[in-house]
């Protein structure tokens, strides 16, 4: 089974501290994706990654930054946490190359969720 | 830009009973992927079923169904003999053919299942 880890399941942070969320996926997947969820807007792509070192901006990057140094591995940072992005935030992970069920499938973390004070 | 729009955000229904969910989406494609995932109060989103919008025939899993109508871009779910363990939120979702892209989402039904 695919795993995909977030490093806390809950946190809490202070207005213009720099936070770091990480995110784990344990099949070599090359495909990853950070998704903020709000009551009431759904799910929002911040950023996704389809390789190490690249990066893609999604719908709402802004305050945000990602580092995707391994495959594994995909954070999502938030230079100066301000009080509005107090959220869920999710990460996924998806295959490139596989069969076909498998590389039309993102599969998701547990999620964070993040209050900044 | 695609869009994907969930009209209903709350929906209850009694076990035994079934429920359908609507999704309508807005796409100049003529092919993509459709997606129906279910998030429980734990939290983990898990998907439920999918349709590749090039295959006529409608999606099944089990108890859930799906009735795609590629002309009224239209994708909703149907849930038979609901579970207490249905009760979720439920979003419906679009993907073009390109691999490695984002899926982009509706906002969500909430399903309540009443004993």
């Amino acid at each position: 089974d695919v795993k995909v880890t977030q490093s806390s399941r809950y946190l809490v942070k202070r207005t213009g501290e720099k936070v770091f969320l990480e995110c784990v996926q344990d099949m070599d997947h090359e495909n990853m994706f950070w998704y903020r969820q709000d009551p009431g807007l759904g799910l929002r792509l911040i950023y996704f990654s389809y390789d190490v070192k690249m990066k893609e901006k999604g719908d709402i990057p802004e305050g945000y930054s990602v580092s995707r140094e391994k495959k594994e591995r995909f954070s999502l940072i938030l230079e100066s946490a301000s009080t509005n992005q107090t959220s869920m935030y999710l990460c996924a992970s998806s295959l490139t190359a596989g069969p076909p069920l498998e590389i039309d499938t993102q599969y998701f973390g547990p999620g964070t969720r993040l209050t900044v004070l | 830009a695609q869009t994907v729009t969930q009209s209903q955000p709350e929906m209850s229904v009694q076990e035994a009973e079934t429920v359908t969910l609507s999704c309508t989406y807005d796409t100049s494609e003529s092919d993509y992927y459709l997606f129906w995932y279910k998030q429980p109060p734990s939290r983990q989103m898990i998907l439920v079923i999918r349709q590749e919008a090039y295959k006529q025939q409608n999606a099944t899993e089990n108890r859930f169904s799906v009735n795609f109508q590629k002309a009224a871009k239209s994708f909703s779910l149907k849930i038979s003999d609901s579970q207490l363990g249905d009760a979720a939120m439920y979003f419906c979702a679009y993907r073009t053919l390109s691999v490695g892209t984002p899926l982009v989402f509706g906002k969500g039904t909430r399903l309540s299942v009443i004993a």
